[in-house]
């Protein structure tokens, strides 16, 4: 059972190229959610999933798109990035949306966009 | 619209000791949820505690506790017998209606 993975660990951009972060879990979970961690400033809902072929914009959705083709994978895409996309990014998964359940996170993946 | 705040960017304890570390929260809404979340340096997010606000009791796990003032809009984190592995960022996190709010984190030293 490895509950959340991310792939890649890390990853190094120059500005202007595209990726995509993969999230994947084995808890059958219908919750899954990005976030992009800043120093200072916390988590921040960058878009969310309510179960397989759903998509939802979150706190700061802007140069970010989404994908829930298969309900134990939730893809995380740059088109074109940006220096101010430098960031750790989560993925996370939970049993509800609401309800007091446990958010299951990812190890993250750090990328530095130059 | 929801928001919590951590106002201690940065906490120190010596081990064996009892520290507080603090959260408030501005909300509407009567039925929620309060969480606090441990980050070590592995990055991992941890649950520690997890508070119902219709619950009037102060939730504990074991060296963790909660002081849960919903009058107050409060929720503070106590770490009772510090150890060197409380080392990490702490985020308070409040549930709504389909919300999910993280705080700004405090990070954690614990002193040898």
């Amino acid at each position: 059972n490895a509950g959340v993975t991310q792939t890649p660990k890390f990853r190094v951009l120059k500005t202007g190229q595209s990726m995509t972060l993969l999230c994947a879990q084995d808890m059958n979970h219908e919750y899954m959610y990005w976030y992009r961690q800043d120093p200072g400033m916390g988590l921040r809902l960058i878009h969310y999933s309510v179960g397989e072929g759903t998509t939802a914009k979150g706190e700061v959705p802007d140069g970010y798109n989404v994908s829930r083709l298969k309900k134990q994978n939730f893809l995380l895409g740059l088109e074109s990035a940006a220096p101010s996309q430098t960031s750790v990014y989560f993925c996370a998964s939970s049993t509800f949306r609401s309800g007091g359940y446990e958010q299951y996170f990812g190890p993250g993946t750090r990328l530095t966009v130059t | 619209a929801q928001t919590v705040t951590q106002s201690q960017p940065e906490m120190s304890v010596q081990e064996a000791e009892t520290v507080t570390l603090s959260c408030t929260y501005d909300t509407s809404e009567s039925d929620y949820y309060l969480f606090w979340y441990k980050q070590p340096p592995s990055r991992q997010m941890i649950l520690v505690i997890r508070q119902e606000a219709y619950k009037q009791q102060n939730a504990t796990e074991n060296r963790f506790s909660v002081n849960f003032q919903k009058a107050a809009k409060s929720f503070s984190l106590k770490i009772s017998d510090s150890q060197l592995g409380d080392a990490a960022m702490y985020f308070c996190a409040y549930e709504g209606t389909y919300k999910y709010i993280f705080g700004t984190g405090t990070r954690l030293k614990v002193l040898a």
